[in-house]
């Protein structure tokens, strides 16, 4: 079984371009978190998301940033026209669905950086 | 607001050593704390879950308690290694609202030398 996969691993962009972060959750799994590490920072909750749902964006920057998880394929976040500010990295975390008892199981993450 | 603080912010140990790294949240409304390693450039790998109503668990070398009415969770490393070197971050997860939004703390940073 593999684990939690995120792509790409590090992403450059200049300021103004748009970053795509993918995760592709455990098999079996259907939630989908995401977390924010900046630079001499803890993590920081994002977003929570089901199967075609957000649950909780709580976390999320209210402008450029939005996520999904489509019914196929993976969870994706994105940064329409990143600023040098949103140079992290990027995790992603997935558990199984039917309760708030289950670990979750993070990816290696994507490190962003803004040119 | 859920707050989680981590002490000592860093720890430098010789081999062998028994020790205990401190994790405390402000808000004891939990449904979970959660302990992780994180190496350098890498993700986060779980260690241990204690669920509320737990006090401890194990896992080989590794002992979690959890105090929920006093806000406190540590995390005990028997006879320490050079392979445990690694930051190590404890994670609460809220007792209301939907999902298990973890709430870190900042780690404790281990270096367990030769």
């Amino acid at each position: 079984n593999a684990g939690v996969m995120q792509n790409p691993r590090h992403l450059v962009r200049r300021r103004g371009q748009e970053a795509r972060l993918r995760c592709s959750p455990m098999k079996g799994h259907s939630h989908v978190y995401w977390y924010r590490q900046l630079p001499e920072e803890g993590l920081k909750f994002m977003v929570y998301l089901q199967k075609e749902n957000i649950i909780d964006e709580s976390g999320m920057p209210k402008e450029r940033f939005s996520a999904e998880f489509p019914k196929e394929g993976p969870s994706i976040l994105r940064i329409q026209q990143v600023v040098r500010g949103d140079s992290a990295a990027y995790f992603c975390a997935s558990s199984p669905p039917g309760g708030l008892s289950y670990e979750q199981y993070f990816g290696p993450g994507t490190r962003l950086t803004v040119t | 607001k859920q707050e989680v603080t981590q002490i000592p912010a860093a720890l430098s140990v010789p081999e062998g050593e028994n020790l205990v790294l401190n994790c405390s949240f402000t808000d004891s409304a939990i449904y979970n704390l959660q302990w992780f390693r994180q190496d350098p450039g890498k993700g986060l790998t779980s260690l241990l879950l204690i669920q509320s109503s737990q006090r401890e668990q194990t896992s080989g070398r590794l002992n979690a308690s959890l105090d929920k009415s006093s806000g406190r969770s540590t995390l005990y490393i028997a006879a320490s290694q050079p392979g445990d070197s690694a930051t190590y971050l404890c994670a609460v997860g809220p007792l209301t609202g939907g999902g298990n939004k973890l709430t870190f703390g900042t780690g404790t940073q281990l270096k367990v030398e030769l």
